[in-house]
């Protein structure tokens, strides 16, 4: 497709399960990010992949959050053990960043509700 | 601490008027503003951004300006249309560092028609 894809669009899991999240990122995007909105909040980041180089995972909020990157393309986020706080929106984002410029185009969202 | 503000969470002005948002930050390595607006249930859609090397950038009915000394960025949407109602984000980005952008919480704007 032409944009970012993000599947499911809607996750509903009850608190200690392990949910996984995908997005498909736009093709030829090199970075790719991902963000959390909570209910009334702006965008918190999470983590960042770029090439091949080591991702940024400095906005991860605990040791349950991970993801990976396959192939420089789709990405998987897994969070472990899920609990209530945890439930927001999970944003994908990809761009071609070239020098200062970096604009990033978001896929949908995942909806993950933790009851 | 929060490094991108959006200080105030709503704003409503009359179809065909300007709408101004507003946005603050803190942190003087930002060198890349943009603007990105979210529809519900959608992702946050690209609108315009800004370099630190300009004061003012302009697409069609969208003007972005950046005070660089007041650290502070404005977005004018002239005139305004029932479609543009929607929430507005504000992002910083600091080309040195690992390029995540840091959003404001947002400004929901409502053009009544």
């Amino acid at each position: 497709g032409a944009g970012v894809s993000q599947s499911p669009s809607n996750k509903v899991t009850e608190k200690g399960k392990d949910v996984e999240l995908r997005c498909d990122p736009i093709s030829g995007h090199t970075a790719l990010y991902w963000y959390r909105q909570s209910l009334g909040q702006g965008l918190e980041f999470l983590i960042y992949f770029q090439g091949n180089s080591a991702p940024d995972k400095s906005g991860l909020p605990s040791d349950r959050f991970s993801a990976e990157r396959t192939g420089g393309s789709v990405s998987t986020l897994t969070i472990q053990r899920t609990q209530q706080e945890d439930s927001a929106v999970y944003l994908c984002a990809s761009s071609l960043v070239r020098g200062a410029k970096n604009i990033q185009y978001f896929g949908a969202g995942t909806r993950l509700s933790v009851l | 601490d929060q490094q991108v503000k959006q200080n105030s969470p709503s704003l409503s002005v009359q179809e065909g008027r300007i709408s101004i948002l507003n946005c603050d930050y803190t942190n003087s390595m930002f060198d890349y503003f943009l603007w990105y607006k979210k529809y519900p249930a959608e992702g946050p859609t690209f609108l315009i951004s800004i370099s630190s090397i300009k004061d003012k950038n302009e697409d069609g009915r969208f003007t972005v300006f950046l005070n660089k000394s007041a650290k502070h960025l404005s977005l004018h949407i002239v005139p305004s249309q029932p479609g543009d109602s929607a929430v507005y984000f504000c992002a910083a980005s600091d080309s040195g560092s690992a390029r995540q952008l840091t959003f404001g919480s947002g400004t929901q704007l409502t053009v009544l028609p």
